[in-house]
Order: structure tokens, then sequence, then C-alpha cells
């Protein structure tokens, strides 16, 4: 199946800054919208999530926001620290294959002290 | 908290060798999944499950076969290892639809 878009592949902030990762989807029957982080050795671990009948979601410095219009939905990072570096992968769920998730190709976000 | 073990994290084989990559999750989660990540790939499905001794193909199945003799525990079986094998494979387990799915450790694979 074709894999969601994500973009960008590498981004670089300055600690404190803001930094925005963006998925397009194809499917307007998908449901589901998790985010994961991976860190250096480690498997992916969820960082937030937004279901389709939701436009937004925060969780103190991560949101999310999901257009269904466009088929589109991205993650914010506030005020970011060193420790934020790491890859991100975002994911959808098809309304066909419930309960498999299509990933993007991840983002090595990099926060400069 | 939700635990997926992978059993080994590293492993070295040798070309043609059969190789048995174990995964247990202790929460009694119905689906379970083996993915594979390579360098500006992503994570690519090799198969899932959704129950005891089912299971279905992902995007790239060729090379490899499963296992779901029991609920918590998933194999990923290489027949005859190549060296295009070479990766990190994860095993991921989640409840049902709709839910988030959690991940193990990984274990990175060298096939020489």
């Amino acid at each position: 199946g074709e894999n969601v878009e994500q973009h960008p592949s590498t981004l670089s902030v300055q600690e404190g800054d803001s930094a925005v990762i963006k998925c397009t989807y194809s499917d307007s029957a998908s449901n589901y919208f998790p985010w994961y982080k991976q860190e250096l050795g480690k498997g992916p671990q969820l960082i937030i999530d937004i279901r389709s009948n939701v436009g937004e979601k925060k969780d103190q410095r991560i949101a999310v926001t999901l257009n269904k219009t466009a088929k589109h939905f991205s993650l914010h990072i506030t005020e970011t620290q060193p420790e934020d570096s790491a890859v991100y992968f975002c994911a959808e769920e098809r309304g066909s294959t419930l309960g498999r998730l299509y990933f993007g190709r991840g983002t090595q976000l990099t926060v400069w002290p | 908290d939700v635990k997926v073990t992978q059993s080994s994290r590293y492993l070295v084989k040798r070309t043609g060798e059969k190789v048995f990559l174990e995964c247990v999750q202790d929460m009694d989660h119905e689906n379970m999944f083996w993915y594979r990540q390579d360098p500006g790939l992503g994570l690519r499905l090799i198969y899932f499950s959704y129950d005891v001794k089912m299971k279905e193909k992902g995007d790239i199945p060729e090379g490899y076969s499963v296992s779901r003799e029991k609920k918590e525990r998933f194999s990923l079986i290489l027949e005859s290892a190549s060296t295009n094998q070479t990766s990190m494979y994860l095993c991921a387990s989640s409840p049902t639809s709709q839910e988030t799915q959690y991940f193990g450790p990984g274990t990175r694979l060298l096939v020489l």
C-alpha cells in the first residue's frame, strides 16, 4: 500500500523555537492518525494521536491538527528542547484495513542548544 | 505499562541460515505486527496477525514467514537468510483498531 507522505525529512531548529512536521494521506476513510517518536537505539513510541472526529488535540508542548478536507495532519512542537531530538513518524489507519497502520518515512528533528 | 520484548537486540547470521525472531507481548493484545526499518525507507510492514493462527501479508512478505501459535507470541522466520535482509526488525502489538501500536526495542540483524 502507498505510504503517507511526510515532510520534511530533516528539520533543524534552535532550542526554544517551534517545529512543524506535516503528513498527507489519500484515503478519505482514514480514521486514526498517531505520531511516534523514535530515539536512537529504541523502538518508536507514541507521543500523540488524533481520531477523525476531532480537528485538534494538545498535550503540553505537543499538538496535532487534522484537516480532513485537505487530507493532511501536522505535528507541532513548541518551545523545543534538545531532548526532543529524534526521528518522528506519522501514520494513518485506513477504513479498509482496520488495525493496520501506514507510516510516513520519518523526520529527523535536531534541536540545537 | 505494555511491554513488548524481542528475543535478541543484535544477531549475526550467515547467508542461507534459517533465522527465528521472537516477539512476546504481555497485554493480551489481539494484533501483532512485524516491520523492518531501513534508512530513508521508514517502517515497512512484513506480516501481521489479528488472532492466533491467523496471518496477513504486509507490503514486503517475500522471503519471510510468520507463526502465531499463542496470543502473546509472534515469530518471524527467515527461511534462508540473504544479505539484503540485513536490517532492523521491529515487532509491535495493539489491542484493536484505532488504538496505538506498542513497539519492542528492535533486533538489528546482520546477514554475512
